[in-house]
């Protein structure tokens, strides 16, 4: 059973402070990840993918990779109260290319 | 535009009915998937599609269906065999076959059992 796991949270961040979300994943063999926010209502929204161990800068956003440890972070510099969403962790694996989600973690950042 | 297309919005539906969500998309991927979301919880696969004319089940395919006559198209039907159908559906994209290839998302339908 491929997982992925996240902190649910809620996590709650005051305004211009940077928000870490974490995740980690049991399937030693995926290749590709995945940052999705997800607005209230609305449907998950790509806004990060990393592919190889180390960090990945764009904007206020920089995702992070560990193989090794098998754990993937995204941090949110300056954050903003339009940030306040849920942010969902995504893993792809084996042949098919599926992506397994985590539950996601909910962020409020509080003006 | 190019994007993913879901319709309708919001279907209600009666217990015992089957209903079809719809899934279009103009990008040009090749591979399509559906989802369902539970309130407070992750994605999960129903089903997926590869190539046309193809499909494989995901992680609950039990009491869904779905056909993939056309690249463009990839509909669901809710049947009466699903327990519980109220949840949010979404169908992603994805161009191609390599694991580097981000899916894209719809804007997803809602689905509620009266």
């Amino acid at each position: 059973q491929k997982e992925v796991e996240q902190n649910s949270g809620p996590l709650s961040v005051p305004e211009g402070a940077i928000a870490s979300l974490n995740c980690t994943y049991s399937d030693r063999v995926s290749q590709s990840f995945f940052w999705y926010r997800q607005y209230s209502g609305k449907s998950p929204e790509l806004i990060m993918s990393i592919y190889s161990n180390g960090d990945k800068e764009d904007g206020r956003f920089t995702a992070q990779l560990n193989k090794a440890s098998q754990y993937v972070s995204l941090l949110i510099r300056d954050s903003q109260p339009s940030d306040s969403a849920t942010y969902l962790c995504a893993v792809i694996s084996g042949s098919a290319r599926q992506l397994t989600f985590g539950s996601g973690t909910q962020l409020t950042v509080l003006p | 535009d190019g994007g993913i297309t879901q319709s309708p919005k919001y279907l209600f539906r009666k217990e015992g009915q089957n209903v079809t969500l719809s899934c279009e998309q103009n990008l040009n991927h090749d591979a399509m998937y559906w989802y369902r979301q539970d309130p407070g919880q992750g994605l999960r696969l129903i089903y997926y599609s590869q190539i046309v004319n193809d499909f494989q089940k995901g992680d609950i395919a039990e009491g869904y269906s779905v056909s993939r006559e056309k690249k463009e198209s990839f509909p669901l039907t809710v049947t009466s065999a699903q327990k519980n159908p109220t949840a949010f559906y979404l169908c992603a994209s994805r161009w191609g076959d390599s694991g580097y290839n981000e899916q894209f998302f719809g804007p997803g339908t809602r689905l509620t059992v009266l």
